[in-house]
């Protein structure tokens, strides 16, 4: 089955700890990203990888780090989480950019405490 | 600001009624208009893809239109059914394939 997955699924944390949060697709796609979800504002654009050690900043870039090492795994690393990082994460991929449709995984639900 | 205003936030019909989601962006120009729907606790799923030049496209019961020149979209739910309930989300491309999501609006279907 086609998909994207993304584990953990919820994750309580600590200011400061830091956590690597997984995201794996199937369907060979090029394009990757990351998004954050948070109540009133929509989905919002983390960093985002054309391919293989391609990554580039999407909006809201800071306090997240991203490797592209494989073209399945697009992993998201909190270096030093702060309770703003509290969140619904969402990991997408796509055959490219442009007109083609954008997969997501099911979400990590982030609290930092 | 946002560029992508979707209304209204909420609302809630009643089982086989129809109803219309609206979108208004001021990204210009765009690429594309995306329609998603997303089930509470699940990922957004895409229901129609329209590009500039598209005045309306179907995905079953889903009718979404686009008027270009007024830089606004529809979203229209036929014969609505508890599956339903969920947040359609409008989301622009522009040209440089940068995407601009609106904050939802929360579709709740009461039998």
């Amino acid at each position: 089955e086609a998909q994207v997955t993304q584990n953990p699924r919820y994750l309580i944390t600590v200011t400061g700890k830091k956590l690597t949060v997984t995201c794996s697709q199937n369907m060979n796609h090029e394009y990757m990203s990351w998004y954050r979800q948070d109540p009133g504002l929509g989905l919002r654009q983390i960093y985002y990888s054309m391919n293989v050690e391609v990554t580039d900043k999407g909006d809201v870039p800071e306090g997240y780090k991203v490797s592209r090492k494989e073209k399945r795994n697009f992993p998201l690393i909190l270096e030093s989480p702060s309770p703003n990082q509290t969140s619904l994460y969402f990991c997408a991929s796509s055959l490219g950019q442009g007109q083609y449709e954008q997969y997501f995984g099911p979400g990590t639900r982030l609290t930092v405490t | 600001k946002n560029q992508v205003e979707q209304s209204p936030q909420s609302l809630i019909i009643l089982e086989g009624k129809n109803c219309t989601l609206q979108c208004n962006y001021t990204v210009s120009p765009f690429s594309n208009l995306r329609w998603y729907k997303q089930d509470t606790g699940r990922g957004p799923v895409s229901l129609t893809i329209m590009t500039f030049s598209e005045n309306t496209k179907s995905n079953g019961r889903y009718t979404a239109t686009l008027d270009a020149d007024t830089k606004q979209s529809s979203l229209h739910i036929t014969a609505s059914q508890l599956s339903d309930s969920a947040s359609y989300i409008c989301v622009v491309s522009a040209p440089d394939y940068k995407l601009s999501f609106g904050a939802g609006t929360t579709v709740t279907v009461r039998a």
